[in-house]
């Protein structure tokens, strides 16, 4: 079946560590996105990428990094300089042309602090 | 300023009890509008996109219309597996990676 897959599910980081969140999508799509979900808060976009080796800085981008080396992986490291990390994080692609611009979204990776 | 408002942020239904759910918006321009059910724990689900206003989509007991301010989902005769939250968001036509999520309405069925 196709889909976005994201692991782990539960992850934990300690103090002025880096954690890195993975996402794979087996749905052939070019567009990816990293999203934090916050209790309360609409879904913001930390990162986006269009196509392989290319991605851009969403909203609240500063304390996370991303790669685009592979059209199927877009993974994102949360690094220690995100002083606020735990959060839920969603990670989703989307298809060309209109029709197909619904995001699909993964299961979610819970971040939180030691 | 690009906005999506979600109402109400909580409801308690009870089982057969039909309700609506309101998403209005304001952009300058309407690409598209979504609706997703996200579960406890879970990623956001698909459920209808709407594209123009006077649109209505339909599947099983949920009917999302669209007029050129908002946006609404019916729920009718809702059974205790509806229980979920329910979430808005919108593709303005100025920016082709953007959505705006609304924060969700929780919604729950007692049996």
């Amino acid at each position: 079946d196709g889909g976005i897959t994201q692991s782990p599910k539960y992850l934990f980081r300690k103090e002025g560590q880096n954690v890195t969140l993975s996402c794979e999508q087996n749905l052939n799509h070019d567009a990816m996105y990293w999203y934090r979900q916050d209790p309360g808060q609409g879904l913001r976009l930390i990162y986006y990428s269009q196509i392989v080796n290319d991605f851009q800085k969403g909203d609240i981008a500063e304390g996370y990094s991303v790669s685009r080396e592979k059209k199927e992986s877009f993974p994102l490291t949360v690094t220690s300089a995100q002083k606020n990390p735990t959060a839920f994080y969603l990670c989703a692609s989307r298809g060309r042309g209109r029709i197909n611009e619904k995001l699909f979204f993964g299961s979610g990776t819970q971040l939180s602090v030691l | 300023e690009d906005q999506v408002t979600q109402s109400p942020e909580a409801l308690r239904l009870q089982e057969g009890e039909s309700s609506s759910l309101n998403c209005s918006y304001t952009v300058s321009g309407l690409r598209g509008l979504f609706w997703y059910r996200q579960d406890p724990g879970k990623g956001p689900e698909f459920l209808f996109t709407l594209y123009s206003a006077g649109e209505e989509k339909e599947k099983e007991r949920l009917k999302a219309t669209l007029t050129k301010k908002e946006s609404f989902l019916h729920i009718t005769a809702p059974k205790p597996e509806d229980s979920a939250t329910y979430l808005c968001a919108v593709h303005p036509s100025s920016g082709t990676y953007k959505y705006i999520f609304g924060t969700g309405t929780r919604l729950k069925v007692l049996a």
